[in-house]
């Protein structure tokens, strides 16, 4: 099984809402990402946990919240967004220490109104 | 500042022919440099990767060339098939981290 998985696949919500991303992943990998993507823009990455800690915090602003339960499962809470944080938000994971073959999700489609 | 560049946006071939998709890099400190496929309304599909230290991988039909006095990186794609359309990205990994920097992708289209 080399699938990560992502719910919702589409979500709109309102600058006042919580809400959350969810991303899984059942291959044993040790270090799950997440990438913010804009409209015809590169994946820009936003945390990495590795051994369910968090390793990288690419200056990501604190109305965004990761969260990593289990070794298996990564969440991005969302509360207070802006319109501009309307974007793909992709999930992926790998072997730690290894995150040149990077196994990604199909995204979450955000739209904030 | 945009570290990893792919200048051509998009990119046309013929089916059976090479297609090459070029990536120019701007930083020394990355040690892996990585191509990814994406369809429309999936995540990007990882193809190949090349280690710094080389010059040369080869998959199949993908090959990644490496040349780092010029700080540039090309995809070979032989014989390009109708399948291959897509928006490929590279990639370049920070050395010694878990950090990929994205290049802004190029379309390409495989006609028949």
């Amino acid at each position: 099984d080399t699938e990560v998985t992502q719910t919702p696949k589409h979500l709109v919500m309102g600058m006042t809402n919580k809400k959350s991303l969810k991303c899984e992943q059942h291959m044993g990998h040790r270090a799950m990402y997440w990438y913010k993507q804009k409209a015809k823009k590169p994946p820009e990455l936003m945390f990495v946990y590795s051994y369910e800690k968090l390793s990288i915090n690419e200056s990501v602003p604190s109305r965004f919240s990761p969260e990593c339960p289990n070794s298996s499962l990564l969440n991005l809470h969302l509360h207070a967004l802006q319109p501009e944080d309307s974007a793909l938000y992709l999930c992926a994971s790998s072997q730690a220490g290894s995150p040149d073959t990077q196994y990604f999700g199909p995204g979450t489609r955000l739209t904030v109104l | 500042d945009q570290q990893v560049k792919q200048n051509s946006p998009s990119l046309s071939v013929q089916e059976g022919r090479i297609s090459i998709l070029n990536c120019d890099y701007t930083n020394s400190m990355f040690d892996y440099f990585l191509w990814y496929k994406k369809y429309p309304a999936e995540g990007p599909t990882f193809l190949i990767s090349i280690s710094s230290i080389k010059d040369k991988n080869e998959d199949g039909r993908f090959t990644v060339f490496l040349n780092k006095s010029a700080k540039h990186l090309s995809l070979h794609i032989v014989p390009s098939q109708p399948g291959d359309s897509a928006v490929y990205f590279c990639a370049a990994r920070v050395f010694n981290t878990d950090k990929l920097i994205f290049g802004t992708g190029t379309r390409l289209q495989v006609f028949p």
